[in-house]
């Protein structure tokens, strides 16, 4: 079946704009977390959604990122006034459930900020 | 200190070499243990998964854990070029309402032929 997808999967902005990114999670997968991935880094995670509940952004680095997940599948990273220092690969994965931390991962959009 | 620490590499291996790829880490409260393998400017995708002490073995790939040394391995073995990738070990712990999950850095690896 059809995997994560994500989009755009390059992004080049200038300073101070602002940016969104999208996620298409696996069908059924009701887990959807994003990440961000530095060059010779691992992944950082960002912020986690679970059905309905209140998503867990404790690991938003700043006020300027935000997301939401709308209908419980599609979701999007907002990012205000873009810094250079936010140029990355980010990264959204889905699960089935919370149980296993069995995520599947998207191709991730590579975002640059000039 | 980094919660999960694993050696960069580069490591580069001759086309039919066991590769040993390794992770240790410092928090006792880590259940799970997997291990990722991500080609380059694609997601990372989900090789081996374990939660117990001891080995787990699939194809050629075989995950060690050893929780009371809070290390772990993944071997290769008869490694092809096509395993050249970045390995990324990763690990959760039931945390609050998500099962999180933190990866180490990742260990890019190149099989030569």
């Amino acid at each position: 079946g059809a995997g994560v997808s994500q989009s755009p999967s390059n992004k080049v902005t200038e300073k101070g704009k602002d940016v969104e990114l999208r996620c298409d999670p696996i069908s059924g997968h009701t887990a959807l977390y994003w990440y961000r991935q530095s060059l010779g880094q691992g992944l950082e995670f960002l912020i986690y959604f679970q059905g309905n509940s209140a998503p867990d952004k404790s690991g938003l680095p700043s006020d300027r990122f935000s997301a939401e997940r709308t209908g419980g599948s599609v979701s999007t990273l907002t990012i205000q006034r873009t810094q250079q220092e936010d140029s990355a690969v980010y990264l959204c994965a889905s699960s089935l459930d919370r149980g296993l931390g069995e995520q599947y991962f998207g191709p991730g959009t590579r975002l640059t900020v000039t | 200190q980094k919660e999960v620490e694993q050696d960069p590499g580069p490591l580069s291996v001759p086309e039919g070499a066991i590769v040993s790829l390794n992770c240790t880490y410092s928090n006792s409260a880590f259940q799970y243990f997997m291990w990722y393998r991500q080609y380059s400017r694609k997601g990372p995708e989900l090789l081996m998964y374990t939660y117990s002490s001891g080995n787990k073995e699939d194809g050629r790939f075989t995950a060690q854990v050893d929780k009371s040394s809070k290390y772990i391995s993944l071997f290769i073995r008869d490694s092809q070029p096509s395993d050249s990738a970045t390995y990324l070990c990763a690990m959760s712990r039931l945390s609050g309402s998500a099962r999180q999950l933190t990866f180490g850095s990742g260990t890019q690896l190149t099989v030569l032929p």
